[in-house]
């Protein structure tokens, strides 16, 4: 069971990049890792996907080491827009394994 | 418009009721989930299906049922309501070719039990 680890909560200023890491030590062979980004009364919104190395997209980075023990959700330039919670997911759904999502990370961006 | 819809969007009830919240997609995706938020918390995966006519339990199964007789629907039943499953409730949904695909999410229903 891959469990993830992340922080509670984060602090940021508008234009600044910002890392959440996530920690998931057992994650399996076939695991991927996701990002998903959630405002107040709304489903999460999916961000990024990736199995190894680097990811990128149009709003965000998606860094995975060697290891996949950790990966780390990179943010440019935040705008205030960006304050929500984001999750970090791991795990396959056709295997015994069920998806869980962790409680997140709280992610406040100040002017 | 394609995407995904729950209803109702606030639903209250009493206890020892029966309450059936309904999900509908338009994508013909496989798969289909069902999960709880409840104030404070991340998301928790009650069931999920990977097909019609085919569903399995999540982490927080007990107390609640599901069905899918149809691929664009998953109706998500509390048989015997409590106060416990006072919640916010996420439908979602996510394509053929594998369960890496990324969930899409409807804006949730709020489900009030006194």
């Amino acid at each position: 069971l891959a469990k993830t680890t992340q922080p509670i909560s984060m602090d940021s200023y508008e234009g600044q990049e910002v890392n959440i890491t996530c920690s998931h030590n057992n994650i399996a062979t076939n695991d991927y890792i996701t990002w998903y980004q959630q405002f107040p009364s709304q489903g999460p919104r999916f961000i990024i996907q990736g199995y190894k190395t680097k990811v990128t997209n149009e709003v965000a980075s998606l860094f995975i080491p060697a290891d996949r023990k950790s990966s780390t959700l990179s943010l440019p330039r935040v705008s205030l827009s960006d304050t929500a919670v984001y999750y970090c997911l791991v795990g396959a759904m056709d295997s015994s394994y069920k998806l869980i999502f962790g409680s997140g990370t709280r992610l406040l961006v100040r002017p | 418009d394609a995407g995904i819809t729950q209803s109702p969007r606030y639903k209250i009830t009493e206890t020892g009721r029966q309450v059936t919240l309904m999900c509908h997609q338009t994508w013909s995706h496989s798969y289909m989930f069902w999960y709880r938020q409840d104030l404070g918390h991340g998301l928790r995966l009650i069931y999920y299906s990977a097909a019609a006519d085919i569903t399995d339990k999540g982490e927080v199964p007990d107390g609640y049922v599901v069905s899918r007789s149809k691929t664009e629907n998953f109706p998500l039943t509390l048989e015997s309501a409590t106060r416990s499953q006072t919640s916010v409730y996420f439908c979602a949904s996510s394509g053929t070719g594998g369960s890496n695909q990324p969930q899409h999410f409807g804006d949730g229903t709020r489900l009030s039990i006194l």
